[in-house]
């Protein structure tokens, strides 16, 4: 099955300490996102990565960081300096040689911090 | 940045019901994308539109585009309970391919 898989599904957290989420995908797309959901909210762009060993900064990406090591493999790491952690963040990827926007979103992790 | 806003913000019907939900957009776009999700789930692409088409079918979907009004609208025709999500328009961003989404509508479809 191709796809975006992110774990783990919930995550918690006590405050201050850092925490890296998963984001794989098998659709050998080029491009991969990172959004982060709050309640009754849309969709806001973190970080997002065109190619392997580049990525760049969203609209929110104070307190987040990330890596591109691998065209696979996306992670998230959300530092101490996020002042507001508790959200629900997905990960999304798209292929961008077919010339189009269409992404394809992982099912989410939940993370809590207390 | 949020450039999508849709409308309502909330729907509720019955099943076999149609559902309208409108996007509204404050810059030009190349195209605009709808996608659904459901209740703690990732989004789900459902139909892209592109600048130069005024309507697209897929399904019982249609959505349409005015670009001189800056605006789409999703229907949805015979609405089946299953259809009980959160829905988005999406535009295409500065760069990167990233998108910017609306808040959404949350669509329920009672038996």
């Amino acid at each position: 099955d191709g796809g975006i898989t992110q774990s783990p599904k919930y995550l918690f957290r006590k405050e201050g300490q850092n925490v890296t989420l998963s984001c794989e995908q098998n659709l050998n797309h080029d491009a991969m996102y990172w959004y982060r959901q709050d309640p009754g909210q849309g969709l806001r762009l973190i970080y997002y990565s065109q190619i392997v060993n580049d990525f760049q900064k969203g609209d929110i990406a104070e307190g987040y960081s990330v890596s591109r090591e691998k065209k696979e493999s996306f992670p998230l790491t959300v530092t101490s300096a996020q002042k507001n952690p508790t959200a629900f963040y997905l990960c999304a990827s798209t292929n961008r040689d077919r010339g189009t926007y269409e992404q394809y979103f992982g099912p989410g992790t939940r993370l809590t911090v207390t | 940045s949020q450039q999508g806003e849709e409308d309502p913000q909330a729907l509720s019907i019955q099943e076999g019901e149609n559902a309208t939900m409108n996007c509204s957009y404050k810059t030009s776009i190349n195209n605009l994308q709808w996608y659904r999700q459901n209740s703690g789930r990732g989004l789900v692409h459902l139909i892209l539109i592109r600048s130069n088409e005024r309507e697209k079918h897929s399904g019982r979907l249609r959505v349409t585009l005015d670009t001189s009004k800056k605006s789409s609208s999703l229907l949805i025709t015979a609405s089946r309970a299953a259809d009980t999500a959160s829905y988005f328009c999406a535009t295409d961003g500065s760069s990167g391919y990233a998108l910017n989404f609306g808040k959404g509508t949350s669509l329920l479809v009672t038996p």
